[in-house]
């Protein structure tokens, strides 16, 4: 499986763009990639999935360049209850098994 | 639609104790995985089922079992507990097996063995 790795943390304030950046250097070609949201206690919750190019939904955009070897999770107008732990995963398109590798996340701090 | 339920949500148990923890997909999932969630760090990958057989498991112990029942529901059991096995447990439900699908969360069960 293709490691995946982001920033540790990010603050940011209200009102602001929140542009977080995964990088997956060795992403195979059936690989797809796919972004997560945690609040504390409670469980992830997904939030995009891309392959290439950009995606885009009412929650967030998804920047994949031609490489693929990174990947941009973008927030846009972020708001104190963005505040979460968002988690970048590269998975292989339809493994034998749903496994999610999760890494270490990116916490991101949403201020006043 | 009721979402992914777990329960118990909050458990103490005492170490060398055996605990069950139960998860209810969303209706329509067949496919249910188990995470366990040390603080601080990432959901780690411990089983999938699907259709009642496991699917897939992760680099945990024999001391962690689980079953998947003709309802779709599942139960985790946990053996002999540890300090370690000190987590968050959370069920994820998705309608198919592949990898790419959409993974539904329940809140978790936050165990405690002391």
């Amino acid at each position: 499986l293709a490691k995946t790795t982001q920033p540790i943390s990010m603050d940011s304030y209200e009102g602001q763009e929140v542009n977080i950046t995964c990088s997956h250097n060795n992403i195979a070609t059936n690989d797809y990639i796919t972004w997560y949201q945690q609040f504390p206690s409670q469980g992830p919750r997904f939030i995009i999935q891309g392959y290439k190019t950009k995606v885009t939904n009412e929650v967030a955009s998804l920047f994949i360049p031609a490489d693929r070897k990174s990947s941009t999770l973008s927030l846009p107008r972020v708001s104190l209850s963005d505040t979460a732990v968002y988690y970048c995963l590269v998975a292989p398109l339809k493994a034998a098994g749903n496994k999610l590798t999760f890494g270490g996340g990116t916490r991101v701090l949403v201020k006043p | 639609d009721a979402g992914v339920t777990q329960s118990p949500t909050h458990l103490i148990k005492t170490r060398g104790q055996h605990v069950t923890l139960r998860c209810s997909p969303i209706s329509g999932h067949k496919s249910v995985s188990w995470y366990q969630q040390v603080l601080g760090q990432g959901p780690q990958f411990i089983f999938q089922y699907y259709e009642k057989e496991e699917r897939g498991r992760g680099n945990f112990p024999d001391r962690f079992s689980a079953r998947q029942f003709p309802n779709y529901s599942s139960e985790l059991n946990v053996n002999a507990l540890l300090l370690g096995d000190s987590a968050l447990y959370l069920c994820a439900s998705s309608l198919v097996v592949a990898s790419n699908t959409e993974a539904f969360f329940g809140q978790g069960t936050r165990l405690t063995v002391v």
